[in-house]
């Protein structure tokens, strides 16, 4: 069965600091990786998606940045935090071969607070 | 372009009532629909979809939606809810293009009350 994993679950850093969010997804090949942010009382931004290795769109221009150094891994980073990058990320993942369910699989999130 | 409508931000329901979350979309293509439940402090989770067939589709654990096209609504029932079901509820559609045309609505507290 497939599984998908994120670390850290919870962040504190200061404002400027970096950050390093990962994602790993087993138990499938060449999924298509998405990063979302869910702000306080809001509801959920996508940021990032992959359809394959090193291929990444961005749907919001911000600080943030995400790669996909290999297939089942997606990585979100920033060089320098703001306090508006305070949220809950949430990567998640879906096929994209055989018929469409359409299903999103999403981790358990990471909680980022910038101080 | 997508669109999803969630009127209600908060639904407060007592124990053993019935509930209905509303949603509604907007799109200029066939759509798929789907409902997402998000616990506290954890991802979400596909409560239901609907993809084709049956418009009226139904989860495990006693929820049910019913597609109406000429209304565009996806809207989510329970006859009687229990304080389990306390959680935030997202309405999403899709166009079958995955990556950016999964678009999903602002969410729906529900909190049920002893």
């Amino acid at each position: 069965s497939q599984t998908i994993h994120q670390w850290p679950a919870t962040l504190v850093q200061p404002v400027g600091s970096p950050l390093s969010l990962e994602c790993t997804v087993e138990g499938t090949s060449n999924p298509n990786l998405y990063w979302y942010r869910q702000a306080a009382g809001r509801g959920l931004q996508l940021l990032f998606y992959s359809v394959g290795i090193g291929q990444i769109s961005s749907e919001v221009p911000q600080n943030l940045s995400a790669s996909r150094p290999q297939d089942r891994q997606f990585i979100l980073s920033s060089k320098k935090l703001l306090l508006s990058d305070s949220g809950f990320y949430l990567c998640a993942w879906s096929s994209n071969t055989g018929t469409y369910t359409g299903e999103l699989f999403f981790g358990e999130g990471s909680r980022l607070t910038v101080l | 372009a997508q669109s999803v409508t969630q009127l209600d931000s908060q639904v407060p329901v007592f124990e053993e009532a019935p509930v209905e979350l509303r949603c509604n979309y907007s799109s200029s293509v066939s759509v798929y629909l789907f409902w997402y439940v998000q616990y506290p402090n954890q991802g979400l989770q596909l409560l239901l979809k609907y993809l084709s067939g049956s418009t009226l589709v139904e989860s495990i654990n006693g929820f049910e939606a019913e597609f109406n096209k000429s209304q565009t609504s996806f809207h989510l029932r329970k006859p009687s809810v229990h304080i389990s079901d306390t959680a935030e509820y997202f309405c999403a559609v899709s166009d079958g293009n995955y990556g950016q045309n999964f678009v999903f609505g602002p969410g729906t507290r529900l909190s049920v009350l002893p």
